[in-house]
């Protein structure tokens, strides 16, 4: 998993209070990717953007969430409001060259933890 | 709706055997597939892949074979060994697109010395 790092790597918030989860990509990698894991389920996508871009986001929740990409700096996965559902694993992956079948590398991931 | 099906939980194997993992799908548009390998508190690292155009991709001791007609696909690992102990995921893709990737709920694999 080195090369995508991902802070913090573990988040704790009380309900209703925001959370920012942040991806620095690998070297070179241009393409970033948002997966949820919650308990004893597999990942699931939210959102993919490109610099200064979203290209998909058909897997975030409609509401309290939010993700970007700037030109300089890390992606930034935004939840507003936590609530208790939102505790899971968030991962965050980039890629060189989608639509190659290249492999997604992933980060360790931050761990979420709503009181 | 599940896309991407691993029906066991989990699986045991003795160090030396062979570990047979399996994994199905529903979705006729996929047309590559990977394995992952997630040890706790890590991310998942990419293993092996395989593309529609094949029915078997190998690598070291790890083999993945491709059944399309079943929609089925399994990952070999010959032979196991302790270090493989993690959790499995399968997942599937569409080449052209986005690399959105959809994830089976993943085959916890305990290989015993």
């Amino acid at each position: 998993n080195a090369g995508v790092m991902q802070n913090p790597r573990h988040l704790v918030r009380r309900r209703g209070q925001e959370a920012r989860l942040r991806c620095s990509p690998m070297k070179g990698h241009s393409h970033v990717y948002w997966y949820r894991q919650l308990p004893e389920e597999g990942l699931k996508f939210m959102v993919y953007l490109q610099k200064e871009n979203i290209i998909d986001e058909s897997g975030m929740p409609k509401e309290r969430f939010s993700a970007e990409f700037p030109k300089e700096g890390p992606s930034i996965l935004r939840i507003q409001q936590v609530v208790r559902g939102d505790s899971a694993a968030y991962f965050c992956a980039s890629s060189l060259s989608p639509g190659q079948g290249a492999p997604l590398h992933f980060g360790n991931g931050t761990r979420l933890t709503v009181t | 709706d599940q896309q991407v099906k691993q029906n066991s939980p989990s699986l045991s194997v003795q160090e030396g055997r062979i570990s047979i993992l399996n994994c199905d799908y529903t979705n006729s548009m996929f047309d590559y597939f990977l394995w992952y390998k997630k040890y706790p508190a890590e991310g998942p690292t990419f293993l092996i892949s395989i593309s529609s155009i094949k029915d078997k991709n190998e690598d070291g001791r790890f083999t993945v074979f491709l059944n399309k007609s079943a929609k089925h696909l399994s990952l070999h690992i010959v032979p196991s060994q302790p270090g493989d102990s993690a959790v499995y995921f399968c997942a599937a893709g569409v080449q052209g697109g986005s690399e959105k990737l959809v994830f089976g709920k993943g085959t916890k694999l305990t290989v015993n010395p």
